[in-house]
């Protein structure tokens, strides 16, 4: 059964920083990896999206880095601004499941001006 | 493409009444998912369909639940009777079955039993 996992479980940091959100998962057998995010009473927002034959994927100030061997994947923000306040959520569609995704229980991030 | 739409945004009803959820998702797409989000459990998949055909619906959490797709267009979630635990976001995802393509949630219904 996969498992997502996702480090840490909140974050503040200061407006400026650079920062990494970590995600982990326990079958490599994957599809592709997602990283969405969420504001508070909102719907999923697809952030980008790494297939499994990719490293890494780029979109403005994110970039989302996939090692589907060793199960991790990191979601990398430059220059965070207080805008970027959300849960960023990381989900796995899984191969021998007819591509079932799986979420983390997400990253809560807070930037303070 | 409108994406995944969701419907109704909102609904309130009163326990033991029957509540339908409803669900189009994106033309072409033959994967379709019905989660259910709450501030304990996060997001939890309740059932999922491939080409119209439920795969897997072990997280369906009772008998109460019921979900169908009669055709690649539509999809239902049916509560009945309802329950103030059943309180929680609904989203739908759809995509296609391919490392190509990531998942599109709708709007999501938010429910509320009273």
């Amino acid at each position: 059964k996969q498992e997502v996992t996702q480090i840490p479980a909140a974050l503040s940091v200061p407006e400026g920083e650079n920062l990494v959100l970590n995600c982990s998962f326990t079958d490599s057998a994957i599809y592709n990896l997602q990283w969405f995010r969420q504001d508070p009473g909102k719907g999923l927002t697809s952030l980008l999206l790494i297939q499994s034959s990719q490293r890494e994927q780029t979109s403005g100030r994110l970039n989302a880095s996939l090692d589907k061997s060793s199960g991790r994947s990191t979601l990398y923000i430059a220059a965070s601004q207080p805008g970027d306040s959300a849960t960023y959520l990381c989900a796995v569609s899984d191969m021998t499941s007819y591509g079932k995704l799986t979420f983390g229980q997400g990253t809560i991030l807070t930037v303070h001006p | 493409d409108a994406g995944v739409i969701q419907s109704p945004r909102h609904e309130v009803t009163e326990m033991g009444q029957e509540v339908t959820l409803r669900c189009k998702p994106i033309s072409g797409h033959n994967s379709l998912f019905w989660y259910r989000q709450t501030m304990m459990r996060g997001l939890e998949l309740l059932i999922y369909f491939n080409n119209n055909v439920p795969i897997d619906d072990s997280g369906m959490p009772e008998d109460r639940f019921s979900a169908k797709m009669p055709n690649a267009s539509f999809s239902t979630l049916k509560i009945q009777p309802s329950e103030p635990r059943d309180s929680a976001v609904y989203f739908c995802a759809s995509s296609l079955q391919s490392e190509f393509y990531g998942y599109t949630f709708g709007s999501g219904t938010r429910l509320t039993v009273v």
